[in-house]
């Protein structure tokens, strides 16, 4: 089972919106509505932003949001901010030879 | 509020064993609804799935670690495990111990993480 695909790096001005992709198969990402969003500033835990493509959790800002279309899910990021800064990640459900599988990740870097 | 701690050596030579436990605080390990999995984090990489297991023993492991990893949990301390024989370089990484939504498939709860370096 290869890594979900995501581009590693995505950057934006502040206030702008931004769009993280997440890219899989029909056996993961477009088979399941189980895909979730994970940020990590430098040196710190992940941090669960969004969960079943689209929910948020307790306490996680508005700004971020989640979708999913075919094969590719995305997180938004709008309002960007100095805060958002961090690396993201994204994991799906998967029927193939393993449960669980993480993307490559993303650096967000706000200009 | 559920919390988990890491610990365990974070040198480890080459070929031997690495071991790890997770201790979890506000809520038990027995409670069901939730599997207790590992994570690993290589430098400067993304986050890799290890494994995870069910309290009362079923477990699931990355095929690409499935030969050299073992989880095991134990109730009576609220504590599970990892298990990484025959180590190398490659192994060396941040491991985080993490609680997962049986049936949902997402990392809600993790610990802080611990470092662990293989070296001679």
């Amino acid at each position: 089972q290869s890594a979900l695909t995501q581009p590693a790096s995505v950057s934006g001005s502040p206030g702008q919106s931004i769009t993280i992709s997440c890219t899989g198969t029909r056996s993961d990402v477009g088979g399941y509505d189980f895909v979730s969003w994970y940020q990590q500033h430098p040196g710190k835990v992940p941090k669960l932003i969004i969960s079943e493509v689209s929910n948020r959790p307790s306490g996680v800002s508005n700004r971020f949001s989640g979708s999913k279309s075919g094969n590719t899910a995305s997180l938004t990021i709008s309002g960007l901010q100095a805060e958002d800064e961090a690396d993201y990640h994204c994991a799906s459900y998967t029927s193939s030879n393993t449960p669980l599988v993480f993307g490559t990740g993303t650096k967000v870097t706000v200009l | 509020q559920v919390q988990l701690q890491e610990s365990g050596p974070g040198l480890v030579k080459p070929s031997e064993t690495l071991s790890l436990t997770c201790t979890v605080s506000g809520a038990s390990i027995t409670s069901g609804g939730v599997y207790w999995s590992w994570i690993r984090q290589r430098p400067g990489e993304g986050l890799e799935w290890i494994g995870y297991i069910y309290y009362i023993g079923s477990g699931y492991y990355n095929p690409s670690l499935k030969s050299q990893v073992a989880i095991s949990v134990d109730p009576s301390k609220n504590q599970f495990s990892l298990r990484l024989t025959s180590v190398t370089a490659a192994d060396t990484a941040v491991y985080y111990c993490a609680r997962v939504k049986l049936g949902f498939h997402f990392f809600d709860y993790w610990g802080q993480g611990t470092h662990v370096t293989v070296t001679s």
